[in-house]
């Protein structure tokens, strides 16, 4: 089974703009959640989405939204990116909601000038 | 949302077994407890969960104390690839959550 993919791998963006990342999860998972990872807060979750409907938020600002699709796919948005946005992007799969074991993308690099 | 208390980090030869400890004296009934490991430039992999009895997989061990407020994570012979970054982790109200994890290196 090919592992979770993630593009783009690296991005470079500017104050003010916005972006979108994807991630493509495991086949046949159905769930996907989202982390950020900066080496001054560590990794933090961001949301996670089943079943196209968001289960679950982080404490992140409203800049960041994301979305799922019916074959599972998702992305996150930032809005008016801010230099603190400059991170590693993950996205990590599952079957299911739940105490489940999750598998991890390698990440997409953001950084923002 | 409960945490883990992990140290920084841990040294180990090569061939020798690793325990990576892991503190959780706020957990709840219904957590289970999750270890990831997070090599350089990789996002974290997986390495095994368990609730309240020992589990064992092909990658670790994981000892889980009665009271349930600590684990242990068994490595049985480390090898070079197993230099990572080892994350406790309670899973709580549906998300991970990470904290700054154990850094383990291995010498040949």
């Amino acid at each position: 089974k090919a592992g979770v993919t993630q593009t783009p791998r690296y991005l470079i963006k500017t104050r003010g703009q916005q972006v979108t990342l994807s991630c493509s999860p495991i086949s046949g998972h159905r769930s996907v959640s989202w982390y950020q990872q900066t080496p001054g807060q560590g990794l933090q979750f961001l949301f996670e989405y089943f079943s196209e409907t968001q289960r679950n938020k982080g404490n992140f600002p409203g800049r960041f939204s994301g979305r799922q699709f019916s074959n599972s796919r998702s992305e996150m948005n930032v809005s008016t990116l801010e230099l603190g946005d400059s991170a590693l992007y993950l996205c990590a799969s599952s079957n299911m909601p739940g105490p489940y074991e999750q598998y991890f993308g390698p990440g997409t690099r953001l950084t923002v000038t | 949302d409960a945490k883990t208390t992990q140290p920084n980090s841990m040294e180990s030869n090569e061939e020798e077994p690793v325990h990576l400890p892991c503190n959780h004296s706020t957990i709840s009934g219904t957590d289970y407890i999750h270890w990831y490991r997070q090599l350089p430039s990789q996002g974290p992999e997986y390495v095994i969960h368990g609730l309240t009895s020992n589990v064992n997989n092909r990658m670790a061990s994981l000892a889980i104390a009665e009271d349930r407020k600590s684990s242990t994570l068994i490595l049985h012979r480390a090898t070079l690839r197993d230099a990572a970054v080892y994350y406790c982790i309670l899973y709580n109200t549906d998300k991970l959550i990470f904290g700054t994890g154990t850094r383990l290196q291995v010498f040949p």
